[in-house]
């Protein structure tokens, strides 16, 4: 499988503060995306990067893609305590997107 | 955006007894659905990809017999647990693909289901 795998695992930061999380996967991919999910919610569709692409943004957040090391990372510029929440990537080829296990992100106000 | 409305958002039911969750696609039609099972802190894992008008395609380790699968149009699949137990509490998600924006994929809210 191209199972997307996060690190770190969690991340406690302050307010204010940056987080960057990082996503490896395996196989080739037609694109990566990233989703964010509150406890017990939803996913909610953050920003999608395609495999020809390197770098991405999307407001706060800025993606990029490094094909040839298989990973990525999503940055959360100036974190809000409203970032508190898992972040997933997930990466689609020609099957279904299949997710990493996420990074739960605490921002202490 | 294309949205994908899952029902009911919560079911409770008692072990035993059979639960029919809906996945419809609202604004797209989507020939391939896909369910999603995620269990409390852990991540989405596929349970099976159905395609309109033929039979679901199951990942290892997932009963057919035991989580249903019908896709009988472009816009709706249901996912029926049967004889459902305490075990299969968890929360299910649903994902339609559409063929004409270069096949993305679109999420439903979830369904949470409790089996007491």
């Amino acid at each position: 499988s191209q199972q997307g795998e996060e690190d770190p695992q969690a991340l406690s930061i302050q307010e204010g503060e940056n987080a960057t999380m990082n996503c490896s996967y395996k196989t080739s991919i037609n694109n990566l995306q990233w989703y964010r999910q509150n406890s017990g919610r939803g996913l909610v569709h953050l920003i999608l990067i395609r495999s020809n692409e390197r770098e991405k943004h999307s407001g706060r957040l800025r993606v990029t893609l490094d094909t040839s090391k298989k990973s990525s990372s999503l940055l959360i510029t100036a974190s809000r305590a409203a970032d508190t929440a898992s972040y997933f990537c997930a990466t689609s080829g020609n099957t279904p997107l299949v997710f990493g296990k996420g990074t739960r992100l605490s921002v202490i106000a | 955006g294309a949205v994908v409305s899952q029902h009911p958002s919560r079911v409770i039911c008692k072990s035993g007894t059979s639960v029919k969750i809906e996945c419809r696609s609202l604004d797209f039609q989507a020939t391939t659905m896909f369910w999603y099972r995620q269990f409390p802190k852990k991540s989405l894992m596929l349970m099976a990809t159905s395609n309109e008008g033929s039979k679901a395609t199951y990942e290892q380790g997932v009963e057919k017999d035991k989580f249903l699968i019908n896709h009988a149009s472009l816009t709706l699949s249901t996912l029926t647990v049967t004889s459902a137990h305490p075990e299969d509490s968890s929360f299910y998600i649903c994902s339609a693909r559409d063929r004409v924006a270069n096949y993305e994929q679109y999420f439903g809210p979830g369904t949470r289901l409790t089996v007491t």
